[in-house]
């Protein structure tokens, strides 16, 4: 039973690019978050996706946007790349519930670094 | 505001010891749900608990165990007869009502684990 998968591992690119990152959830899961952990710091929430739309987003500029796709699967893009964008970007999974938020898988992260 | 704070760092320790993570939260919200993450040098976040505030009774799991005291908004966690394999970033979060499941989390808590 494959967790969640994110790609790529690493990332380098230069300020003013945009880059798009990927995140296959967890099987059987239907929700997926993104988080921005800077280095020393507590991951900080994007946003969340469910049934193929943003549900709610952190404090992140709209340079920050994303994606789902009918297979649960998500991407995160972000346009105009800042030196502050340095981050190891998180994404978990979890199915949707009514008896409270559910537990989040994460993945591996990928790692950006801005030149 | 929903807060999360972790105010020990660093702890190192040696194999054996027992050690306690504080974590100290705070939130306006009645209902709202409390976890704890592993996060080892590899990136990935590993769940390892999730507490509602209706819940206080404390819990044990092989050699970890959480205290949840809401008088004191803490809900801290310890390891018996630490390992190695314990050197890690642990992470709390909390998590307010709704489903949605938005993490808020605290600063992290390097534990280094010597032989």
């Amino acid at each position: 039973d494959a967790g969640v998968t994110q790609s790529p591992t690493h990332l380098i690119k230069t300020r003013g690019q945009q880059v798009t990152l990927r995140c296959s959830p967890k099987s059987g899961h239907d929700t997926v978050s993104w988080y921005q952990q800077a280095l020393g710091q507590g991951p900080q929430f994007i946003f969340q996706y469910y049934e193929e739309e943003e549900r709610q987003r952190g404090n992140f500029p709209d340079r920050f946007s994303g994606h789902q796709f009918p297979n649960y699967s998500s991407e995160l893009n972000v346009n105009a790349l800042l030196l502050g964008d340095s981050a190891l970007y998180l994404c978990a999974s979890s199915l949707g519930s009514n008896s409270g938020p559910q537990p989040q898988h994460f993945g591996d992260g990928t790692r950006l670094s801005i030149l | 505001a929903q807060k999360v704070t972790q105010a020990q760092t660093e702890i190192s320790v040696v194999e054996k010891e027992d050690v306690t993570l504080d974590c100290v939260y705070e939130t306006r919200d009645t209902t709202y749900y409390l976890f704890w993450y592993k996060q080892p040098p590899s990136g990935e976040l590993v769940f390892l608990i999730r507490r509602n505030s209706f819940d206080e009774q404390n819990e044990i799991s092989g050699r970890y165990s959480w205290n949840f005291q809401k008088s004191t908004s803490s809900f801290n966690f310890t390891i018996t007869a630490s390992q190695v394999v314990d050197s890690a970033v642990y992470f709390c979060a909390l998590s307010g009502s709704g489903n949605t499941g938005k993490l808020i989390f605290g600063q992290g808590t390097t534990l280094q684990v010597k032989p």
